[in-house]
């Protein structure tokens, strides 16, 4: 069966430090990859979302970055971290378009 | 663009009350709708869909029916338990062009007492 690892939970940064955050799927190949935000009581925005190693889309412009070296592993990065980056991030993976979307169980990122 | 509209909580009910959960969505074509569940701290759980009219997805008792006529995918239960306690999204993929991406609406809270 397809699993979906996060890491870190939980994460607590200064402002202007970096980040990277790491996803990796089991079970399954050429795997959909996404990245939400979810800040608090709103609903989810997708940041960015990959259909093949090197392929990213960015949904909506800001002071994150993604990349995805390899098939499984999807990575969000920052340079440098801003306050309004604070947030619970999730990734998400699926087996095509018009395919639901199983998600990991998020890193909880607080900037200082 | 694609929009998803659901009730805002919190939503508090007793053990064993009947649950609606309204959601009503904007989307040209022909999208499919979900139901997703969060449990505190936890990332979110597909919890039933449906992909086309009149389709009724279930699943750990809950149920949704897409109606196109009305543009609603409401979430309901006949009875609540206690750990049904979370956070619950409506979401839609649309068709066409924006099919790789889910729309989600902001969620509802529900409380469910002993």
């Amino acid at each position: 069966s397809q699993t979906i690892h996060q890491w870190p939970a939980t994460l607590v940064q200064p402002v202007g430090s970096p980040l990277s955050l790491e996803c990796t799927v089991e079970g399954t190949s050429n795997p959909n990859l996404y990245w939400y935000r979810q800040a608090a009581g709103r609903g989810l925005q997708l940041l960015f979302y990959s259909v093949g190693i090197g392929q990213i889309s960015s949904e909506v412009p800001q002071n994150l970055s993604a990349s995805r070296p390899q098939d499984r592993q999807f990575i969000l990065s920052s340079k440098k971290l801003l306050l309004s980056d604070s947030g619970f991030y999730l990734c998400a993976w699926s087996g095509g378009t018009n395919q639901p979307q199983h998600f990991g169980d998020g890193t909880r990122l607080s900037i200082l | 663009g694609n929009s998803v509209t659901q009730m805002e909580g919190p939503v508090t009910l007793s053990e064993e009350a009947f649950l609606t959960i309204n959601c009503t969505y904007t989307a040209t074509g022909y999208p499919s709708l979900f139901w997703y569940v969060q449990y505190p701290g936890e990332g979110l759980q597909l919890l039933l869909k449906a992909t086309k009219a009149d389709d009724k997805g279930s699943n750990k008792g809950f149920e949704a029916t897409y109606r196109k006529e009305t543009t609603s995918f409401h979430l309901e239960k006949g009875s609540v338990q206690v750990s049904d306690s979370a956070v619950y999204f409506c979401a839609l993929m649309g068709s066409g062009g924006s099919n790789y991406k889910l729309t989600f609406g902001k969620g509802t809270l529900l409380t469910v007492n002993p």
